[in-house]
Order: structure tokens, then C-alpha cells, then sequence
């Protein structure tokens, strides 16, 4: 299996200061046909997951631009560029290129 | 919009079976691939099983192959999973997820989770 590495696991930030969350896979997210399918979610307290952002850098519907994704191959990025205080949560990255689909340990974004 | 709502979940004796479901609303059923996601109190995201949306291709975790069983019925705009000779480790809230065929590899809609407790 794919073994996701998110650090750090907890990450304390100022409101309106950039966050930053890295995720490395244990082999290339890289499909066949090309794409890389490197997801990341956002799970605020008490609700369901949901989706930030799709292979590798693409935002999902209604999220906002201060979010961005970058990164190739194993190595992967999640930035927030101005944290603002609904974003408190934990951030999953996820690969949906190889079976079975697994996701990161999660990383825990807390206000100072 | 798109909708999903499972239910089916509750408190069960290990060895025991249960039947979860998940209703669809808001989309064209057959154009979206489903999963099923579970999340064990106070951990991560663990994805448990994927069905096509044909229904010709099902993968699991290896945490629940040969117990657990994926189906969907596309009259009924709705998605099953039934597990049978339930553990201990299988106690998590579970959440139904899909994405049209267009959005491979990714989970673009959950809903809401329903909690399996297994306990004796």
C-alpha cells in the first residue's frame, strides 16, 4: 500500500499568517494516463469531510483562493496563505492513483 | 444539489451483521462512481470500499475483505454496504462518498456518516 506522510501533525498559526502542510507518498502518485490524483480535505470540528483540492492543484467548487496546492511525484504542498479562524481543523491529504486508496494522518491546524 | 444521506448504523455484538445505506439525491446516479469511508473516534480517515458506477468494479481495504459486501441499486439512487462477522476495529462513523466519472481518483461529495458501535 501507498503509505501518505503528512507533517507536522499539529501546526499552531496566527490568524493571518500563511500555514503550510507537506505530504509525501511512499511511491509516485503518478497514473497512466498522466494525471496525479493527490487530493487534500479539510474536516472543521464535528462535520464531515470535505474536499479542498484535486490532483495536486486544482480547488473544488466554492473554496477559497487563499488555499493552494502544489508539488509533483512524491512530494506534495498544501498552503494556506492567510489563516483565518474558520479554518481550524484537521487536513487530510489522500492518493486515489494506486489500490487501495489511502489517506494522510491528518494534520490538526489550531489557532495560537 | 447533491445529496447523501446514510443510514443503517447502531450498536452491534461482535461477530454480528449490519446493513448500511446511503440515499442519493441531486444527481444523475449512474454517472457517479461511490465509496464508502470510515473514521474510527478520534482518528483518521480510513477508505473501506469503491464500486464503479456500472457496479462491474468493487475494491476493499484489506481491513474488510471477505466480511464486508459494496452493492448499489440505481432505481433506487442508493448505495449498501453490508458487513457481516463485525470487530471491535470496525466500530467508526461511516461516510458515503462519491464523484462523477469525469473526477477520477477523489471523494467530491460525503455525507453526513452514520456510527457503528461494536460492542458487546
Amino acid at each position: 500500500d501507498v503509505v501518505m506522510t503528512q507533517s507536522p501533525l499539529s501546526l499552531p498559526v496566527t490568524l493571518g499568517q500563511p500555514a503550510s502542510i507537506s505530504c509525501r507518498s511512499s511511491q509516485s502518485l503518478v497514473y497512466s494516463d498522466g494525471n496525479t490524483y493527490l487530493n487534500w480535505f479539510q474536516q472543521r470540528p464535528g462535520q464531515s469531510p470535505r474536499p479542498l483540492i484535486y490532483k495536486v492543484s486544482n480547488r473544488d467548487s466554492g473554496v477559497p483562493d487563499r488555499f493552494s496546492g502544489s508539488g509533483s511525484g512524491t512530494d506534495f504542498t498544501l498552503k494556506i496563505s492567510r489563516v483565518e479562524a474558520e479554518d481550524v481543523g484537521v487536513y487530510y491529504c489522500m492518493q486515489g492513483t494506486h489500490w487501495p486508496w489511502t489517506f494522510g494522518q491528518g494534520t490538526k491546524v489550531e489557532i495560537k | 444539489q447533491v445529496q447523501l444521506v446514510e443510514s443503517g448504523g447502531g450498536l452491534v455484538k461482535p461477530g454480528g451483521s449490519l446493513r448500511l445505506s446511503c440515499a442519493a439525491s441531486g444527481f444523475t446516479f449512474s454517472d457517479y462512481y461511490m465509496n464508502w469511508i470510515r473514521q474510527a473516534p478520534g482518528k483518521g480517515l480510513e477508505w473501506v470500499s469503491y464500486i464503479s458506477s456500472s457496479g462491474t468494479s468493487i475494491y476493499y481495504a484489506d481491513s474488510v475483505k471477505g466480511r464486508f459486501t459494496i452493492s448499489r441499486v440505481s432505481s433506487k439512487n442508493s448505495l449498501y454496504l453490508q458487513m457481516n462477522s463485525l470487530r471491535a476495529e470496525d466500530t467508526a462513523v461511516y461516510y458515503c462518498a462519491s464523484s462523477p466519472i469525469t473526477a477520477a481518483g477523489t471523494f467530491a461529495y460525503w455525507g453526513q456518516g452514520t456510527l457503528v458501535t461494536v460492542s458487546s
